[in-house]
């Protein structure tokens, strides 16, 4: 069964540069959450779309911004990265918000 | 705001035992709960979905129950073997006013030894 795709696996970024994480969620999932978890802790919401819409909004800094193309394929990009930016970042996707199906993530290092 | 807990922080078992891993939540307002299972470094795989109506769930060696009114889940693992070896996460979704995100515990991290 299809399965929700991310890329890229793992990236490397230094200060102040930009970002971008892709994902591709399950086919006809009309939902995408992105999710991110520090190291040691536990996944921390940052922002929804529905049908391509902002859906619901977390603790996502003002230098994030994301959305979601026609094909339904989501965008996460970071600007002004920080050091404690360093992490792995989720994506997910369900359909009519059940159950949630995650992706493999995207590790990034801010160095 | 819903907070989430799980306990222990950590175990550690024999091969072959049976064991249950404790969740619980502040807010009771749930539209549904979840279990997964993440392997060190990787992501998150979907164990259980208990939705607020039911009582428990079961997947083959996995049971998880909830008691919503007490706030509670128990994720319940028969003849534990070492691949079972992984942090467990349960995560609620509101039942209203937070969208579809969901709120995570902070883990059990088990270790199944031989």
């Amino acid at each position: 069964a299809a399965g929700v795709i991310q890329s890229p696996r793992h990236l490397i970024k230094e200060k102040r540069e930009t970002a971008t994480l892709k994902c591709y969620p399950i086919p006809r999932h009309d939902t995408v959450y992105w999710y991110q978890q520090g190291p040691g802790q536990d996944p921390q919401f940052l922002i929804s779309f529905y049908e391509k819409m902002q859906s619901d909004k977390g603790s996502i800094p003002d230098r994030f911004s994301a959305q979601q193309f026609s094909d339904y394929h989501s965008e996460l990009n970071m600007s002004s990265l920080e050091l404690g930016d360093s992490a792995l970042y989720f994506c997910a996707s369900s359909a009519r918000g059940n159950e949630q199906y995650f992706g493999p993530g995207t590790r990034l290092t801010v160095t | 705001k819903q907070e989430v807990t799980q306990i222990p922080a950590a175990l550690s078992v024999p091969e072959g035992e049976n064991l249950v891993l404790n969740c619980s939540f502040t807010d009771s307002a749930i539209y549904n709960l979840q279990w997964f299972r993440q392997d060190p470094g990787k992501g998150l795989t979907s164990l259980l979905l208990i939705q607020s109506s039911q009582r428990e769930q079961t997947s083959g060696r996995l049971n998880a129950s909830l008691d919503k009114s007490s706030g509670r889940s128990t994720l319940y693992i028969a003849a534990s073997q070492p691949g079972d070896s992984a942090t467990y996460l349960c995560a609620v979704r509101p039942l209203t006013g937070g969208g579809n995100k969901l709120t995570f515990g902070t883990g059990t991290q088990l270790k199944v030894e031989l």
